[in-house]
């Protein structure tokens, strides 16, 4: 399985934007990269996913490198809600299980 | 908005005993899985579940574990002699898409399984 690198945690101020950083340097042109999140005792939840071009949904965007070798989940205003392990998930496009990481810890300070 | 349902929200058994783990998927979704998450480590992928087949099972889904679609709603994981090491959160979730995997998996709030 095509390996994920994530900072362990980050900090951000409420109502500002958050940039997570998600490395993949071994990704195959058919992997897919998917984020979730999971909130304090709650299951994972997905935010977003695309193959190539930058993608944009009412929870956040996602920025995609070139190469296709890192990409970037942004939130454009953080909430306290948001505080939250972000995983990056790569999954080739013919399997469905996610291999869930360690993930970053996002919190979200008033 | 429609949601996948766990129960029980948390069990505690006693070591070897049965415990079956339920989950009331989205009701058009097709795929059904079982996650589970051990205190503090990764979630961690059991089994997926298509056309009242196993599609694919981890290292971890071994002869003690089982699921099952009894009918046309429920989606269930029994445990068949629980060991300690089985204590963990148990996410159930389910995904509409039959063309191969396109994004969003929904998953429950999960089901915490304590083993004495």
């Amino acid at each position: 399985d095509a390996k994920t690198t994530q900072p362990n945690s980050m900090e951000s101020n409420e109502e500002e934007p958050v940039h997570l950083p998600c490395n993949h340097s071994t990704i195959s042109g058919t992997d897919y990269i998917h984020w979730y999140r999971q909130l304090p005792s709650q299951g994972p939840e997905y935010v977003i996913h695309g193959l190539t071009s930058n993608v944009n949904n009412r929870m956040a965007s996602l920025a995609i490198a070139e190469d296709r070798k890192s990409s970037t989940l942004i939130l454009h205003r953080a909430t306290l809600r948001d505080a939250a392990v972000y995983y990056c998930i790569l999954t080739p496009y013919n399997t469905d299980k996610l291999i869930f990481g360690t993930g970053t810890r996002l919190q979200v300070f008033p | 908005e429609p949601e996948v349902t766990q129960t029980p929200s948390h069990q505690v058994t006693q070591m070897g005993q049965e415990v079956i783990l339920r989950c009331v998927p989205i009701s058009n979704h097709l795929y059904f899985y079982w996650y589970r998450q051990i205190l503090g480590q990764k979630v961690e992928f059991l089994v997926s579940f298509y056309n009242n087949e196993i599609s694919e099972k981890s290292e971890i889904f071994d002869d003690q574990f089982s699921v099952e679609r009894p009918d046309g709603s429920n989606f269930t994981l029994k445990i068949r002699s629980t060991k300690l090491e089985d204590s963990a959160m148990y996410f159930c979730a389910s995904r509409v898409s039959d063309r191969g995997f396109t994004g969003e998996l929904f998953f429950g709030e999960g089901s915490r399984l304590t083993v004495l």
